[in-house]
């Protein structure tokens, strides 16, 4: 079974611009969450997705957003970059009924915003 | 606010010897509690998970456990190897959030030979 597939591995952008970041979860997971991971604040939930619907969202400005398509991939969007969005950002898929069950990770995307 | 400490920050130990890392949480309803292993350059790979009820869980030579009375948890690893080098990361579950985790700063660990 393969894994979460996060796509690209590496990004590098410019202030101001916007990102997109792809995540495939595994084959029949319906939840996929998304994390911010820097040296200074550690691992951050920024969302949750369950059916194409956000089911839960952490404490991240407007700028950072996401949606789920039908087949369970997600993507997530930062636009007007900044500094201090350079980060490893992490995805995680899961069946999503049970809470739980472990979460699945796939191994993030650098960004780093100059 | 809901929080999870973790100590050390950081630890070195020899080959074959035994570790203990530190989980203290404040996260409240709790719900479940996970420990993760995380390579440098790799997303985290979950180690255990505990409920309430459960003060103690195993996956081969880690041993997790549980006091929810004074919100601690400890990861034990036994006769240390090489691959363990890695960050170590606590993350706790409220029972009100989903899978909305709090995550800790993570345990540094490196095994020297």
């Amino acid at each position: 079974k393969a894994g979460v597939t996060q796509t690209p591995r590496y990004l590098i952008k410019t202030r101001g611009q916007q990102v997109t970041l792809s995540c495939s979860p595994i084959s029949g997971h319906r939840s996929v969450s998304w994390y911010q991971q820097t040296p200074g604040q550690g691992l951050q939930f920024l969302f949750e997705y369950f059916s194409e619907t956000q089911r839960n969202k952490g404490n991240f400005p407007g700028r950072f957003s996401g949606r789920q398509f039908s087949n369970s991939r997600s993507e997530m969007n930062v636009s007007t970059l900044e500094l201090g969005d350079s980060a490893l950002y992490l995805c995680a898929s899961s069946g999503g009924t049970d809470r739980r069950a472990p979460l699945h990770f796939g191994n993030g995307t650098r960004l780093t915003v100059t | 606010k809901n929080q999870v400490e973790q100590s050390p920050q950081s630890l070195i130990i020899l080959e074959g010897k035994n570790c203990t890392l530190q989980c203290n949480y404040t996260v409240s309803p709790f719900s479940n509690l996970r420990w993760y292993k995380q390579d440098t350059g790799r997303g985290p790979v979950s180690l255990t998970i505990m409920t309430f009820s459960e003060n103690t869980k195993s996956n081969g030579r880690y041993t997790a456990t549980l006091d929810a009375d004074t919100k601690q948890s400890s990861l034990h690893i036994t006769a240390s190897q090489l691959s363990d080098s890695a960050s170590y990361i606590c993350v706790v579950s409220a029972s009100n959030a989903g899978n909305m985790l709090t995550f800790g700063g993570g345990t540094r660990l490196m095994v020297k030979p």
